[in-house]
């Protein structure tokens, strides 16, 4: 168990709605980070954020925002939603802004559009 | 932008023998370089990282190589087990004040045969 919980694991919902992924980091990390992974893709990096900043962007669409609340929890909301949206998305969390640790990974929330 | 390589895709070894995988980057101030080892259902973690200033580092049978003037790196993992079959990813990434993106490679499936 890597700390960091996201959620819903499964969720699958029709083109041109819009849904909300949320990720709860490990207790004391301060960076979360959203991944795409498609289907036999690698890791599509979409955003970070440390501590309720926004600090990196990605590949992302405009059509996808997040935000990490003074909790520090995170979600990612994806609107408009495509077929190709069907992915798996991931959250990882660090203490360190920096980039130069060891990231977290969650389980993934597995997004399926038809 | 920054980019990863990574390669091979596909890897398939007989147990006992040993696997390499490579990955090159781009940009030339990436400083951590870690390696990813992802399960089926599960999230990456991480599983041995060398930082910019080290040419190699060793854990058990896993071990990271970093040629900075070309620019690649390396993992071999030695006498493979079956549990070894997962999927790898390395990342490349720097701790400046500028941006902050943690890039991953586009994986390579690792199959170990009994």
């Amino acid at each position: 168990d890597s700390g960091v919980t996201q959620t819903p694991k499964h969720l699958i919902t029709a083109t041109g709605q819009r849904v909300t992924l949320r990720c709860s980091p490990r207790s004391g990390d301060l960076s979360v980070y959203w991944y795409q992974q498609s289907l036999d893709q690698g890791l599509q990096f979409l955003i970070q954020y440390y501590n309720g900043e926004e600090r990196a962007k990605g590949n992302i669409l405009e059509r996808f925002s997040a935000q990490q609340f003074p909790d520090l929890h995170s979600e990612l909301n994806l609107s408009s939603l495509e077929l190709g949206d069907s992915a798996l998305y991931f959250c990882a969390s660090s203490m360190s802004g920096w980039n130069t640790g060891e990231l977290f990974f969650g389980e993934g929330s597995r997004l399926t559009v038809l | 932008g920054e980019n990863v390589e990574q390669h091979p895709s596909t890897l398939s070894v007989q147990e006992g023998d040993s696997a390499v995988i490579k990955c090159t980057y781009s940009d030339s101030a990436s400083n951590y370089f870690p390696w990813y080892k992802q399960e089926l259902g599960k999230g990456p973690q991480l599983i041995i990282d060398i930082r910019s200033n080290v040419g190699e580092k060793k854990d058990q049978r896993i071990a990271v190589t970093l040629n900075k003037t070309a620019k690649h790196f390396s993992l071999h993992i030695t006498e493979t087990q079956p549990e070894d079959s997962a999927v790898y990813f390395c990342a490349a990434s720097k701790g400046t004040s500028g941006t902050y993106k943690y890039i991953f490679g586009t994986g390579t499936r690792l199959k170990v045969l009994a």
